[in-house]
């Protein structure tokens, strides 16, 4: 399985400030997701990264507020930028491949609180 | 996407065996079944896979009916370890092709002594 390492684990960022998080994979993925997730609540998917293109983004996340690049198939980053008190969460990285079974990998996620 | 509806929340004792069971009416014929395990502060992590019967690992059991509208996971004799909220999805077998790996809002189980 695959093991995902996130930078920074957390962060206390200003307001109108931009923070980048890095996802590292130790091994190729075919694909490759960010979430958000609140305490105490689901995790929500903001985008899927693509590798060489411009990212999947969901409903409701824009690329203008959360940039995302994956410039191979083992890391990407992904930018919160003009921040605001409401961004304030945990973000997550996932990693997805298809083996034996189709399974997702997590990093242990970037805390972030915007002041 | 097949959405999927699960109880929010479910009590047991250690040792007990625990079954959580996840509704997906509109699962297409290419979706599999997924179940990820959510403990604070960490990152969810994969359980199970089954794409219909029975499937068992060395963690559980994952109980597909014929018609998969709905799936059961099975955590036999749970300690207080397996206090965590748990994730059924439902996606096709490559995963998030379409780029929607999306999760439900989870059972958060909690196991007590």
């Amino acid at each position: 399985s695959a093991v995902i390492s996130q930078k920074p684990s957390r962060d206390i960022c200003q307001r109108g400030t931009s923070l980048t998080i890095q996802c590292q994979v130790d091994s190729q993925v075919t694909m490759m997701f960010w979430y958000r997730q609140q305490p105490g609540q689901s995790l929500t998917l903001i985008a899927t990264a693509n590798q060489g293109s411009e990212a999947t983004y969901e409903s409701g996340f824009v690329i203008d507020k959360f940039p995302i690049s994956r410039p191979n198939l083992t890391f990407s980053t992904l930018t919160v930028s003009n921040m605001s008190p409401e961004d304030s969460s945990i973000y997550l990285c996932s990693g997805l491949d298809w083996g034996e079974n189709t399974e997702a990998f997590f990093g242990q996620g970037t805390r972030l609180t915007v002041v | 996407l097949a959405k999927t509806t699960q109880p929010i929340s479910m009590d047991s004792y250690e040792g007990q065996e625990v079954n959580i069971t996840c509704s997906h009416n509109n699962i297409a014929t290419n979706d599999y079944i997924t179940w990820y395990q959510q403990f604070p502060s960490q990152g969810p992590r994969f359980i199970i896979q089954g794409y219909k019967t029975k499937v068992t690992n060395e963690v559980a059991s994952l109980f597909i009916p014929a018609d998969r509208k709905s799936s059961t996971l099975s955590l036999p004799r749970v300690s207080l370890s397996d206090t965590a909220v748990y994730y059924c999805l439902v996606a096709p077998e490559d995963g998030g092709s379409q780029g929607n790996l999306i999760f439900g809002k989870g059972t958060k189980l909690s196991v007590k002594p």
